[in-house]
């Protein structure tokens, strides 16, 4: 069956660059979901889209932002980015806002 | 605010030694309970979901159950392969955010 896909899978960035991360849902399902996970920690929320249409929002800095796209596809901008940003980032995906299928991550190292 | 712990933060078993770990939450209006797995480096994958008081439900060695205030995952006679991370999360119904615990490291030592 089809995952959630993500790109690209690693970054290296350095302090004050900008990041976009992609995600690519499950086909058909009309949520998105991003997360950052930082060593050691769970999943915190950043941000959700549904049928392209901000529909949540966590806490998710001002130098973050994000879209969908017509195809569903979404993108995490990350602007000016800290230190404290490395982290895994995660998008999931899901249909009627029941489970929610995560994608293998993209790892941001920022040095 | 939605609160989840979970317990033990880690846990070593022996093959085959059978156990529980334990979610405990508190949600303003449940909507749902989830499990995930996770290894090192991973996306959660997804085990489970329950969505009322007294609902139980089961995969290979792994069973989930559900009451008003905790959630607990049962693993039998466990596999060095089920050694992971186990997650447990709730959303409400004024959103559709998941609000994760920290997490049970779970080792299976053979």
């Amino acid at each position: 069956a089809a995952g959630v896909i993500q790109s690209p899978r690693h970054l290296i960035k350095e302090k004050r660059e900008t990041a976009t991360l992609k995600c690519y849902p499950i086909p058909r399902h009309d949520t998105v979901y991003w997360y950052q996970q930082g060593p050691g920690q769970d999943p915190q929320f950043l941000i959700s889209f549904y049928e392209k249409m901000q529909s949540d929002k966590g806490s998710i800095p001002d130098r973050f932002s994000a879209q969908q796209f017509s195809d569903y596809h979404s993108e995490l901008n990350m602007s000016s980015l800290e230190l404290g940003d490395s982290a895994l980032y995660f998008c999931a995906s899901s249909l009627d806002s029941y489970e929610q299928y995560f994608g293998p991550g993209t790892r941001l190292t920022v040095t | 605010e939605d609160q989840v712990t979970q317990s033990p933060e880690a846990l070593r078993l022996q093959e085959g030694e059978s156990s529980s770990l334990n979610c405990s939450y508190t949600v303003s209006g449940l909507r749902g309970l989830f499990w995930y797995r996770q290894d090192p480096g991973k996306g959660p994958e997804f085990l489970f979901t329950l969505y009322s008081a007294g609902e139980e439900k089961e995969k290979e060695r792994l069973k989930a159950t559900l009451t008003k205030k905790e959630s607990f995952l049962h693993i039998t006679a466990p596999k060095p392969e089920d050694s992971a991370t186990y997650l447990c999360a709730v959303s409400n119904f004024g959103n559709e955010k998941l609000t994760f615990g920290t997490g049970t490291r779970l080792t299976i030592i053979p």
